[in-house]
């Protein structure tokens, strides 16, 4: 089964505790995402990858770091997170083929007390 | 930069009746794709429908149409014969087209309530 598998679900934690989300897709595709959704703003883009080692900032990359050493794993990570890092975080795949959509993650709750 | 704006917030519907959902986008390319998704409580995202900028034929699927008026930069999303399964938060959404490094662009959403 096609699937864009993120890790943990949910998570509660301190402010300044260094933590990864993990994403990771099964479909050979070359394009990866991380989208961060707060109410009233919808889903904003975090950083993006075309392909492995290729990486660049979305529109709210601050405080964020992504890595793609890997074809099917993107994943996420919080050096010094903060409590305005509070949201529901997505990943996506997608093949970069024309109109072909996103295939996203099931979401990734972050508390930051 | 593109932007996707969705000024409803909130809407309802009668179950069984029409609802129009609208969006607007601001671009200055010409090749691009235009997408709905539906996210329900569950918080799955959920393609409902595409429509590509160089094809004038509104899309379709099953209940969902779409309006898409290219000189307007509009397109907005009608749900024919409303269930209360449609009752979920609609995002829409903008795509550039391929070999474009970035991804999706999205609106702010409309949660939509069906009224049994």
């Amino acid at each position: 089964e096609a699937q864009v598998t993120q890790n943990p679900r949910y998570l509660i934690t301190v402010t300044g505790k260094k933590l990864t989300v993990t994403c990771s897709q099964n479909m050979n595709h070359e394009y990866m995402s991380w989208y961060r959704q707060d109410p009233g703003l919808g889903l904003r883009q975090i950083y993006y990858s075309m392909n492995v080692e290729v990486t660049d900032k979305g529109d709210v990359p601050e405080g964020y770091k992504v890595s793609r050493k890997e074809k099917r794993n993107f994943p996420l990570i919080l050096e010094s997170p903060s409590p305005n890092q509070t949201s529901l975080y997505f990943c996506a795949s997608s093949s970069g083929e024309r109109v072909k959509p996103q295939h996203f993650g099931d979401g990734t709750r972050l508390s930051i007390l | 930069a593109q932007t996707v704006t969705q000024s409803q917030p909130e809407m309802s519907v009668q179950e069984a009746e029409t609802v129009t959902l609208s969006c607007t986008y601001d671009t200055s390319e010409s090749d691009y794709y235009l997408f709905w998704y539906k996210q329900p409580p569950s918080r799955q995202m959920i393609l409902v429908i595409r429509q590509e900028a160089y094809k004038q034929q509104n899309a379709t699927e099953n209940r969902f149409s779409v309006n898409f008026q290219k000189a307007a930069k509009s397109f907005s999303l009608k749900i024919s014969d409303s269930q209360l399964g449609d009752a979920a938060m609609y995002f829409c959404a903008y795509r550039s087209a391929p070999g474009s490094a970035r991804q999706l662009t999205f609106g702010s959403g409309t949660q939509l309530t069906v009224l049994p």
